[in-house]
């Protein structure tokens, strides 16, 4: 799998979007980019995944850029519930599901209020 | 999403005692399973892969007699910790594969005196 790079930390005011960037410059053709979160004490969550386009759904956008060398978690309205640790993937997947996920660090994401 | 649970949520017991975890996929079948531990304040880090049917494979350095997996059915695997000690305690957590995504458990926080 791909190697990504996170933000160790990012603070958000409430009712704002916050924006979680990563890097996964070594990204291949077949690689999606896969976003979870962690809530405290809590198993992780998946959020949202995408190979080239953007995607959007009911907890979050991710916007993947043209060389696929970047992309961006957006919560559009930020809430005190929000606040976790976000973890961005990037891996093969096939449909059928074999879905090993290795961790990096993550970005641990501080919604303020 | 797909629905994944774990039993117990928490266990507290006596060092060399075993402990069972259990992992269920409540809404679809898994033919594989995974299965992490997560120290305080580190990432998730994966301990084996549980294959229905057949052996488990474990990650470089998890000692598979101490840490015994079955995956007995398709909605079921477990993890037995055995001959438990303090350095064990720590957050477990299984996932499954629906679909393109993997779904996580809320996990078992296990602690041994």
């Amino acid at each position: 799998d791909a190697k990504t790079t996170q933000p160790t930390s990012m603070d958000c005011a409430e009712g704002r979007a916050a924006n979680l960037p990563c890097n996964h410059s070594t990204i291949s053709g077949n690689e999606y980019v896969y976003w979870y979160r962690q809530i405290h004490s809590q198993g992780p969550q998946y959020i949202i995944h995408g190979l080239k386009n953007n995607e959007t759904n009911e907890m979050a956008s991710l916007i993947i850029t043209e060389d696929r060398k970047s992309s961006t978690l957006i919560l559009p309205h930020a809430t005190l519930r929000d606040t976790a640790v976000y973890y961005c993937i990037v891996r093969v997947t096939n449909s059928g599901g074999y879905q090993k996920v290795t961790f990096g660090t993550g970005t641990k994401l501080q919604v303020i209020p | 999403g797909a629905v994944v649970s774990q039993h117990p949520s928490w266990v507290i017991c006596k060092s060399g005692t075993s402990v069972k975890i259990e992992c269920r996929s409540l809404d679809f079948q898994a033919t594989t399973m995974f299965w992490y531990r997560q120290f305080p304040k580190q990432s998730l880090m994966l301990m084996a892969t549980s294959n229905e049917g057949s052996k488990a494979t474990y990650e470089q350095g998890v000692e598979k007699d101490k840490f015994l997996i079955n995956h007995a059915s398709l909605t079921l695997s477990t993890l037995t910790v055995t001959s438990a000690h303090p350095e064990d305690s720590s957050f477990y957590i299984c996932s499954a594969p629906g679909g393109r995504a993997a779904f996580f458990g809320p996990g078992t926080r296990l602690t041994v005196l």
